[in-house]
């Protein structure tokens, strides 16, 4: 398996616009974690999926913030509209929990965001 | 969101010397401890994990020791090396969501 794949790997916008941030996780996991890094709070837990289905979205920081996971190999997270302070790198991960516990959460290499 | 406190932010340390890095939670709920481990325009990785039912997990110069009474663990590294210089991330886990400490950029000197 080639690991947990995001795209894209860097997105500049401008104020204002939507942005599309899209993830495949490994198959056979059933959880789905997107994550947003910034040098003043570390890693924060935005939301998360278990088979397709959303958990736990009370680290949405906005209404501004959606995601969805269709199927079982793709999700996206969307901002709409994009302000200057959503700038920060977004992580997908994905983990497989079996007999109940969770074990490791594999990250794909993030999606630099840059909005202008 | 319940938290993990992490610290130091930032630690620098000699070659051959041991890193340290604590972690605290709340949750007694948590029932994995990971650490993870990031460099420069990587995702974290999965360093070294430990459950509450043992109170120290060695794995080659890492070391998890997990004290459950005072809800705290810490990340030891034996002989630290440069290649070790990264960000590490302590995290507290039960079956589904996965909380991480803010963590601490390492830097070993040469």
């Amino acid at each position: 398996d080639a690991g947990v794949i995001q795209s894209p790997r860097h997105e500049v916008t401008e104020m204002g616009q939507e942005v599309t941030l899209r993830c495949k996780p490994i198959s056979g996991h059933d959880y789905l974690f997107w994550y947003r890094q910034t040098m003043m709070r570390g890693l924060e837990l935005l939301i998360y999926f278990n088979n397709n289905v959303p958990i736990d979205d009370s680290g949405m920081p906005e209404d501004r913030f959606s995601a969805k996971m269709p199927n079982a190999s793709f999700s996206t997270l969307k901002i709409q509209p994009s302000e200057p302070r959503d700038s920060a790198v977004y992580f997908c991960a994905s983990s497989f929990t079996g007999r109940g516990m969770n074990t490791e959460a594999f990250f794909g290499q993030g999606t630099r965001l840059t909005v202008v | 969101q319940q938290q993990v406190k992490q610290s130091p932010q930032s630690l620098i340390v000699q070659k051959g010397g041991i890193s340290i890095i604590n972690c605290a939670y709340e949750n007694t709920a948590f029932d994995y401890f990971p650490w993870y481990q990031q460099f420069p325009g990587k995702g974290p990785a999965l360093l070294i994990a430990i459950r509450p039912d043992v109170s120290e997990k060695k794995e080659g110069r890492f070391t998890i020791s997990f004290n459950k009474s005072a809800k705290q663990f810490s990340l030891h590294i034996m002989d630290s090396q440069p290649g070790d210089s990264a960000t590490y991330f302590c995290a507290a886990s039960r079956a589904d969501k996965i909380i991480f400490g803010k963590g601490t950029r390492l830097h070993i000197l040469p």
